[in-house]
């Protein structure tokens, strides 16, 4: 079953740092696009920020109210990871990993489970 | 940067009743760049449409999709209690600072 799964994240605080990273499983993650998507606690969904395929270049871009501050990156063939910097409160929601696998016009077909983000003192 | 808006904020049917929920763009959706998600409680979103109105694989027929330049919409047919969610539009414009949009969603509930 092709899958992400993200682990990190937690409680953080403003200011601090923290890391969530994302491991695709059975598809090779480095072939595909990875978008950051969050959802603050019962609000809609954020695109933060993602990065293209190998073959497509690596470009990585970020959303205006995360740039400068977080960093996406690949760790390895198989592995992305969201590195937040100078944390703020509104920072504060689910982490999506989100795939292109398939091109469908720029739909996301593939989510991760999520995982919690919390920023406060 | 393109503006989602969605409506109805919530909307509430009874089983066997056609949903219609309405996205509208604040500028023109580059080509086909439109679809829609559906996101159960504690669940992550999962894709019923793209490109406007092709279902995404499994997603039953009861479903549909369709529009074009700023107004989009999602009819769902003979609704059933496993709807219950919320439905997001999403929009894709490549040369934006912020290139996939979201909309904020349409809680929809049966009765």
């Amino acid at each position: 079953e092709v899958q992400v799964v993200e682990s990190g994240g937690g409680l953080g605080e403003p200011g601090g740092s923290l890391r969530v990273s994302c491991a695709g499983a059975g598809f090779i993650v480095r072939n595909d696009w990875v978008n950051w998507v969050r959802q603050a606690p019962g609000k809609g969904l954020e695109w933060v920020g993602r990065i293209k395929s190998d073959r497509d270049g690596g470009a990585i871009e970020y959303a205006p109210p995360v740039k400068g501050r977080f960093t996406i990156s690949r760790d390895s063939a198989n592995m992305v990871s969201l590195q937040m910097n100078n944390l703020k409160t509104e920072d504060t929601g689910v982490y999506y990993c989100t795939v292109h696998t398939t091109f469908l016009q720029f739909a996301i077909d593939l989510w991760g489970q999520g995982t919690l983000v919390t920023v406060s003192t | 940067e393109i503006v989602l808006t969605q409506s109805p904020a919530i909307l509430s049917l009874s089983p066997g009743e056609t949903a219609t929920l309405s996205c509208r763009a604040s500028q023109t959706v580059t080509r086909t760049y439109l679809a829609w998600y559906q996101q159960k409680p504690g669940q992550a979103p999962r894709l019923l449409i793209y490109g406007i109105s092709r279902r995404a694989s499994g997603v039953p027929d009861r479903f549909s999709g369709w529009g074009s330049g700023t107004d989009f919409a999602l009819t769902i047919s003979r609704l059933e209690p496993e709807d219950i969610a919320i439905y997001y539009c999403q929009q894709y414009q490549q040369y934006s600072e912020s290139p996939y949009t979201f909309g904020q969603g349409t809680k929809l509930e049966i009765k």
